[in-house]
């Protein structure tokens, strides 16, 4: 039961264009999402995070928007770059969990390739 | 600063023989996870540790998947026997969360191949 989807496992982009990445969840108790970025032979690294009282969070190239109604949040690269070329991971998290603490949920990541 | 610290970085080991992984997290960071990734998939969380106290171990496969985290710093996961479908990367992540979100760092990670 994948709480957290990115039904598109990869995409192309020419450099300098718009980059989406979408990512859906099916857990309402999720309020804090994450990006994070994985080039091969390195642990993901943060890119940037949105918690849900927000519909929108911004960070130089990198936009990530959040539609809580339809559970459904997006990652924009404007404009992309051949060094965007990676994995990206969507996570999702609750502020509590049952432990006190809380805890990240991935999806299975898009494969991003920005083309010179 | 220092980042998360993994040995070591890749494995090899028959099926049914012992393995184990050591992460050294960023230095103040309560939190400490232990992620799975196989091939294809997201990360998977096997354990969370809060200082030296288990907080979730939920989806860590007992029967052969033991961690600990000693003295509340440093970190080891231990398979034992291992089996064909442990083949995957192990990532340790931290995080200096105490009662608010931060994001988690990750460590480069430790890939394990079992024949």
């Amino acid at each position: 039961d994948q709480q957290v989807k990115q039904n598109s496992p990869s995409l192309s982009v020419q450099e300098g264009r718009i980059s989406i990445l979408n990512c859906d969840y099916t857990n309402s108790m999720f309020d804090y999402f994450l990006w994070y970025k994985k080039y091969p032979a390195e642990g993901p690294t943060f890119l940037i995070s949105i918690s849900s009282i927000k519909d929108k969070n911004e960070d130089g190239r990198f936009t990530v928007f959040l539609n809580k109604s339809a559970k459904h949040l997006s990652l924009h690269i404007v404009p992309s770059q051949p060094g965007d070329s990676a994995v990206y991971f969507c996570a999702a998290s609750s502020v509590w969990s049952g432990a006190g603490s809380y805890q990240l949920t991935f999806g299975k990541g898009t494969k991003l390739s920005v083309i010179p | 600063e220092a980042g998360v610290a993994q040995s070591p970085r890749y494995k090899i080991i028959e099926k049914r023989q012992s393995v184990a992984f050591w992460c050294n997290p960023i230095s103040g960071h309560a939190t400490l996870y232990w992620y799975q990734q196989i091939l294809g998939q997201g990360p998977k969380l096997l354990i969370q540790f809060q200082n030296n106290g288990v907080v979730d171990d939920s989806q860590l496969p007992k029967d052969r998947f033991s961690a600990e985290r000693l003295k509340g710093v440093d970190s080891t996961l231990k398979i034992q026997p291992a089996k064909l479908e442990d083949s995957a990367v192990y990532l340790c992540a931290s995080s200096l969360e105490t009662r608010g979100l931060t994001e988690a760092f990750f460590g480069q990670g430790t890939r394990l191949t079992v024949v």
